[in-house]
């Protein structure tokens, strides 16, 4: 079985400061890892993903995450917030063959002026 | 165009009514997947279709749920007997090849409300 645990389902951040969104992964299998953003009145988009590999993956719009196998997790960031960041970030994680997603209850990022 | 195609993009129904949701994937996509999502919580899986069969209906949540993709393109989430619970937007996504090299393309949704 597979799961995840996104910690704080709203994040307010200044514009030009850091961004940190977590996560935490529950899973019997190696996992595979994803995060996706959703806009307002759009389609979730992929924002990166972990399979295999380099374990720090670099994504679209300058957002990174590190897979941290010891704890678990696999947290987002962006060293510098930009007000178009605003969105609901989800992440996700599948594996052991299986050719579906498990989503978290998602963050929603405020950027503030 | 493109993309994940989901039609219609909201529908109202009555309590107890039957609705049809249709979902246009990528072309050339033989993966195809339904998820629902409810206020506030992450997109829940419902079923993933491989070509025309689906591989995984373990998310549908009773047998008022239904989904069909006869040629392997489109499909289509069936309804019955629609409650006020079943109201969320509906999403639908495809792929290509697994998830190892590929990644899901999701449609902007099907917003369901029962009343």
């Amino acid at each position: 079985a597979q799961s995840v645990t996104q910690l704080g389902s709203h994040v307010s951040v200044s514009e030009g400061a850091l961004v940190l969104l977590r996560c935490n992964y529950s899973s019997s299998v190696p996992p595979y890892l994803f995060w996706y953003v959703q806009y307002p009145n759009q389609g979730l988009q992929l924002l990166l993903k972990y399979t295999t590999g380099a374990t720090l993956v670099k994504g679209i719009n300058g957002f990174e995450a590190e897979f941290k196998k010891s704890e678990t997790s696999f947290h987002l960031t962006k060293p510098s917030a930009h007000m178009s960041d605003a969105a609901e970030y989800f992440c996700a994680v599948s594996g052991g063959g299986a050719n579906n997603l498990f989503f978290g209850t998602g963050t929603r990022l405020t950027v503030i002026p | 165009g493109a993309g994940v195609s989901q039609t219609p993009s909201n529908k109202v129904t009555e309590k107890g009514k039957y609705v049809e949701l249709r979902c246009d994937p990528i072309s050339g996509h033989t993966a195809l997947y339904w998820y629902r999502q409810s206020l506030g919580q992450g997109p829940e899986f419902l079923i993933y279709f491989q070509g025309t069969g689906a591989a995984d209906d373990s998310g549908l949540p009773n047998d008022r749920f239904f989904a069909v993709r006869p040629e392997g393109s489109v499909s289509t989430l069936k309804i019955q007997r629609t409650e006020r619970g079943d109201s969320a937007v509906y999403l639908c996504a495809s792929s290509f090849g697994g998830l190892n090299t590929g990644e899901l393309f999701f449609g902007e949704g099907s917003r369901l409300t029962v009343l």
